[in-house]
């Protein structure tokens, strides 16, 4: 069965520094793996996603993810951190073995940004 | 504009009740989902459907229920049978199915609150 671990539940940086979200997935297949984020005015927004190709991937806001396959990570970096990136961040995995398109998601991580 | 619409935003029943929550799409989507989200866990799978008038169980499916008698409709009912019902919950929908890419939308959730 896929899953899905966020390493960190709580993270906090300083305005203008990295940030990096950790995330980890098991999966006997190649996975879809996506980022998500929750701000304070909630629902959830699609930060970026992984299907194929380059494992280098941009998303909105700055934020990139590195598919390794090797390390079966997909963490989430921002070069330089904002006040406005303080939310909720959620990785995914798709279970492919699930027709009906499931999502599995991990615990989340929350970020803080100090000025 | 296209996107998912949830009512209401804050929701307030006594126990014993049953409640409904709103779920409305059009975004011409086929695939709809109920998640339910609580501190530190993550998003859990309610329920979900692919088609009209097709649905099925998600993870949590017990003391739930919905119908999917519209495409753009995924109501969920939350019964009295739900031992622990107050919680935050966001519908989801999708527009892929059969390629395991389920990239999915999400409403801007209800918080419930069962006392």
């Amino acid at each position: 069965a896929q899953s899905v671990t966020q390493l960190g539940s709580h993270v906090s940086v300083s305005e203008g520094a990295l940030v990096l979200l950790r995330c980890n997935y098991s999966s006997s297949v190649p996975p879809y793996l996506f980022w998500y984020v929750q701000y304070p005015n909630p629902g959830l927004q699609l930060l970026l996603k992984y299907t194929t190709g380059a494992t280098l991937v941009k998303g909105i806001n700055g934020f990139e993810a590195e598919f390794k396959k090797s390390e079966t990570s997909f963490h989430l970096t921002k070069p330089s951190a904002h006040m406005s990136d303080a939310a909720e961040y959620f990785c995914a995995v798709s279970d492919l073995s699930f027709e009906g398109g499931k999502l599995i998601f991990g615990q989340g991580t929350e970020l803080s940004v100090k000025p | 504009d296209g996107g998912i619409t949830q009512s209401p935003k804050y929701l307030f029943r006594k126990e014993g009740q049953n409640v409904t929550l709103s779920c409305e799409q059009n975004l011409n989507h086929d695939a709809m989902y109920w998640y339910r989200q609580d501190p530190g866990q993550g998003l859990r799978l309610i329920y979900y459907s692919q088609i009209v008038n097709d649905f099925q169980k998600g993870d949590i499916a017990e003391g739930y229920s919905v119908s999917r008698e519209k495409k753009e409709s995924f109501p969920l009912t939350v019964t009295s049978a739900q031992k622990n019902p107050t919680a935050f919950y966001l519908c989801a929908s999708s527009i892929s199915r059969g390629t395991g890419l389920y990239e999915q939308y999400f409403g801007p959730g209800t918080r419930l609150t069962v006392t």
